[in-house]
């Protein structure tokens, strides 16, 4: 079965550009998340989606972050414009809903210039 | 608030000896407890999970955790290290938010082997 697939796994951007990042979550499984990790800061929740619907975005940083869920199998995180300061690794999670555990993609470094 | 708390930031222990990594948290009820490990370059995998019933639980790898209320730990442990193991390992607890999946991570232990 295939696992959660994030996109690109590596991406390097200056300061000011526009970056998406993307995920595809696990067939069935109705909540998906945006994980941001730091050195600083650890594992950080920024947003979480139920049945396509972000219910709690409290996470995310500031205006220049948005997530969307179109449909239940693909989702975007995207910073614009980016900062050096959003330089950090993006998980994507997806779990099949009541208790579940959390299904991590590989993840998404992003680097920013 | 609910919080949880990983004491060791990073622990080195030698090939086949003994492993307990720490974790306490702070909940308001009984909580659901998770262990992952995050090998370098990796997502987290899920190790094992407590939700309810026998205290101590039995995950993959030969890891076990063992929840205790009194001391509002699940420390995680395993007989005999392999170098395979060394990778970076984060409690979690939940749920919060109105939400059974949100979890809470702890800032995680970075395990180190040593032939």
């Amino acid at each position: 079965d295939a696992g959660v697939i994030q996109s690109p796994r590596h991406e390097v951007t200056e300061m000011g550009q526009e970056v998406t990042l993307r995920c595809k979550p696990i067939s069935g499984h109705n909540s998906l998340f945006w994980y941001r990790q730091t050195m600083m800061r650890g594992l950080e929740l920024l947003i979480y989606f139920n049945n396509n619907v972000p219910i709690d975005d409290s996470g995310m940083p500031e205006d220049r972050f948005s997530a969307k869920m179109p449909n239940a199998s693909f989702s975007t995180l995207k910073i614009q414009p980016s900062e050096p300061r959003d330089s950090a690794v993006y998980f994507c999670a997806s779990s099949p809903g009541a208790a579940g555990e959390l299904f991590f993609g590989e993840g998404s470094r992003l680097t920013v210039l | 608030a609910q919080s949880v708390t990983q004491p060791d930031i990073h622990i080195t222990v030698s090939e086949g000896a003994s492993l307990e990594l720490r974790c306490n948290y702070s909940y308001g009820a009984t909580p659901y407890l998770f262990w992952y490990v995050q090998s370098p370059g990796q997502g987290l995998q899920l190790l094992l999970k407590y939700f309810s019933g026998d205290t101590l639980v039995q995950g993959i790898k030969g890891f076990e955790a063992e929840f205790k209320r009194s001391q509002s730990s699940f420390n995680l442990r395993k007989p005999s290290v392999h170098w395979s193991d060394a990778a970076e390992y984060f409690c979690a607890v939940g749920p919060y938010g109105g939400a059974t999946n949100k979890l809470i991570f702890g800032t995680g232990t970075l395990l180190a082997v040593q032939p």
